[in-house]
């Protein structure tokens, strides 16, 4: 069965506290995306990357800066939490092209304090 | 980008159809349009793609007019476990950028 994993379901942190937040899909895809989803704004795309050590700014990226060391793994990192960043995050990855279909994970609900 | 725009919520009796439209007026030529159904707590789930016409698979068929600025996903005699959101997401290369562009999403609610 194909899987995206993100580790952590919930998270609590402080403003200002580094936050990583890890995604490992085991499909060989080679793309990764990590999207936020906010009450009334649907799911938002904050970082993809399409190759080991590429990537590409979504539509919300400040704030927010990616690592994509291996092609299985796809990290978002939040350098300096702050409240405004409290949201469900979403990891999803798909097969090479601009049309796979997307395999998400179940999500990370990150609240900053 | 190819902006996306869906009702916010919708309502309907066990067994009847339903039809959610999508409007996505910007999608460009090598554009492809997603359904994605969301239950709570869990990440998006895909339902059916298509990029003209009609698209027809074991859960929903997918209405693609010829101008593509809409599409409309019909799911038949719809059960109380459908109740989720339903996405319409424009993908493609449009612009020669990658194009991801969810919509905010309709509410399903479906009633005994």
């Amino acid at each position: 069965d194909v899987k995206v994993t993100q580790s952590s379901r919930y998270l609590v942190k402080r403003t200002g506290e580094k936050v990583f937040l890890e995604c490992v899909q085991d499909m060989d895809h080679e793309n990764m995306f990590w999207y936020r989803q906010d009450p009334g704004l649907g799911l938002r795309l904050i970082y993809f990357s399409y190759d080991v050590k590429m990537k590409e700014k979504g539509d919300i990226p400040e704030g927010y800066s990616v690592s994509r060391e291996k092609k299985e793994r796809f990290s978002l990192i939040l350098e300096s939490a702050s409240t405004n960043q409290t949201s469900m995050y979403l990891c999803a990855s798909s097969r090479q092209g601009w049309t796979g279909e997307l395999f998400f994970g179940e999500g990370s609900r990150l609240t900053v304090l | 980008l190819a902006k996306t725009t869906q009702p916010i919520s919708m309502d309907s009796y066990e067994g009847q159809e339903v039809n959610i439209t999508c409007s996505h007026n910007n999608i460009a030529t090598n554009d492809y349009i997603t359904w994605y159904q969301q239950f709570p707590s869990q990440g998006p789930r895909f339902i059916i793609q298509g990029y003209k016409t009609k698209v027809t698979n074991e859960v929903a068929s997918l209405f693609i007019p010829a101008d593509r600025k809409s599409s409309t996903l019909s799911l038949p005699r719809v059960s109380l476990s459908d109740t989720a959101v339903y996405y319409c997401l424009v993908e493609g290369s449009g612009a020669g950028s990658y194009q991801l562009t969810f919509g905010k999403g309709t509410k399903l609610s479906v009633i005994p």
